[in-house]
């Protein structure tokens, strides 16, 4: 079965730095760029960026650049999202989804919850 | 960036009724590339429509969707139970690829 498997909840202060992951099994990675999203607390989806795990090419919204980083590690099928220094504005639910020819993503990660609290 | 404008923002129906979803893009649609998402409380969104009118793998017939150019549609023939949710419209044929804000179909 297909799945997405995301890392585990966090809680952290202001200012300090988070990398979560993403890993993929069940299909031909390198097949399937990554998308990152995140839904604030009680919020709709907002699109944040996508990674093609063959050779890193990276796409942010604009609302995101400079704020975050997408990479990726294809040899281990995971794909990351990192903050230098964190935010409580960054308090939110982050998934990620695999997208394929179909463009959209058509499979989700579970979530990670971040709280980012002083 | 293209502001995708969902409605309404509530949907009161009850089972059995058939339900009718709106999503205005800002500009034209590239290439087809709207999809929808399902989302219920406490899980990730669940794709149930991509290119406009393509069912995701394992959606059931009663969920269409439709539309062109800057107007599209989702339609529940007739509600399951399991069918209240919220739902997102989503375009990705522009870059930054941009959501809707959501419309929840409740229970009357």
């Amino acid at each position: 079965e297909v799945q997405l498997v995301q890392s585990g909840a966090e809680v952290k202060k202001p200012g300090e730095s988070l990398k979560i992951s993403c890993k993929g099994s069940a299909y031909l990675f390198s097949n399937y760029w990554i998308g990152w999203v995140r839904q604030m607390p009680e919020k709709g989806l907002e699109w944040m960026g996508i990674i093609n795990p063959v050779d890193s090419d990276t796409r942010y919204s604009p609302s995101f650049q400079g704020q975050v980083t997408i990479s990726v590690d294809k040899s281990i099928n995971t794909a990351y999202l990192q903050w230098s220094r964190l935010k409580a504005s960054d308090s939110a639910m982050y998934y990620c989804a695999r997208h394929g020819e179909m463009l959209i993503g058509d499979r989700w990660g579970q979530g990670t919850l971040v709280t980012v609290s002083s | 960036e293209i502001v995708l404008t969902q409605s309404p923002g509530t949907l009161s129906l009850s089972p059995g009724e058939r339900a009718a979803l709106s999503c205005r893009a800002s500009q034209p649609i590239i290439s087809k590339y709207l999809g929808w998402y399902q989302q219920k409380p406490g899980q990730a969104p669940r794709l149930l429509i991509y290119d406009v009118s393509s069912r995701a793998t394992g959606i059931p017939d009663r969920f269409r969707g439709s539309g062109s150019g800057t107007d599209f549609t989702l339609t529940i023939s007739r509600l399951e139970p399991e069918d209240f949710a919220v739902y997102y419209c989503h375009q990705y044929g522009t870059s930054p690829w941009t959501f809707g804000q959501g419309t929840m179909v409740e229970i009357k």
